[in-house]
């Protein structure tokens, strides 16, 4: 059964410093998505991207976050100058792109980011 | 605006007997409905979910649920819990009238574990 992957399973870094979350969605899947759940707090929906743009966007994914779909089969997270509060656990999901939009979100297994 | 609340944090039920893990929503429309679970160090499953017809629907691993619209409920159901089924579950929202809106909204999740 196709699966959502994302790498890394575990990411370390310094408040700071920018990192790349990676996520390779289900292949025929055409909407993608991030979320996010801080420890011990409710999954939140960051973004989605279709057809190469951002299609809707929470408040929380403010200048310092980026998505992209750098190639035919990877989408990414991107975050420039990390902070304490960006520790969380982000989950990629992806559908499919049903005329009707009765499409399931499949998600990932999550990355665990944690800024020191 | 699209919200999903879970009452209880931890539900507990001995093996063999019935399980029920509830969530009632609110939106403005109608609405697309979903349980996920996660299993420890997993991502997001996805387990069933409604969107019109039959009220009561039924999904992945013997697990169902119904949705009673006077109620705003969605509360999911198994006749018979297995040990297995230990895990967190979330329940999920989204408005379907209102076009463009991708996002869910899930509520806190419940632990549920169930008792050799």
């Amino acid at each position: 059964e196709p699966e959502v992957t994302q790498t890394p399973s575990h990411q370390v870094t310094q408040m700071g410093q920018e990192v790349i979350l990676r996520c390779v969605p289900i292949s025929n899947h055409l909407y993608f998505y991030w979320y996010r759940q801080i420890l011990g707090q409710k999954v939140e929906f960051l973004v989605s991207f279709y057809n190469n743009e951002i299609s809707e966007k929470s408040e929380i994914f403010d200048d310092q976050f980026s998505v992209e779909r750098p190639d035919g089969s990877n989408f990414t997270l991107k975050i420039r100058s990390t902070k304490l509060e960006d520790s969380a656990m982000y989950f990629c999901a992806s559908s499919e792109r049903k005329t009707s939009g009765r499409d399931t979100q499949y998600f990932g297994p999550g990355t665990r980011l944690t800024v020191l | 605006a699209q919200s999903v609340a879970q009452p209880e944090d931890q539900v507990n039920v001995a093996e063999g007997n019935p399980l029920t893990v509830k969530c009632t929503y609110s939106v403005s429309g109608n609405p697309y409905l979903f349980w996920y679970v996660q299993y420890p160090n997993r991502g997001l499953q996805f387990l069933l979910k409604y969107i019109t017809g039959d009220n009561l629907v039924k999904g992945s691993y013997g697990f169902e649920a119904e949705f009673n619209k006077s109620q705003t409920s969605f509360h999911l159901k198994k006749p018979s819990a297995l040990v297995s089924d230990s895990a967190l579950y979330f329940c999920a929202v989204r408005d379907l009238t209102n076009f463009g809106n991708e996002k869910l909204t899930f509520g806190t999740g419940t632990r549920l574990t169930i008792i050799p």
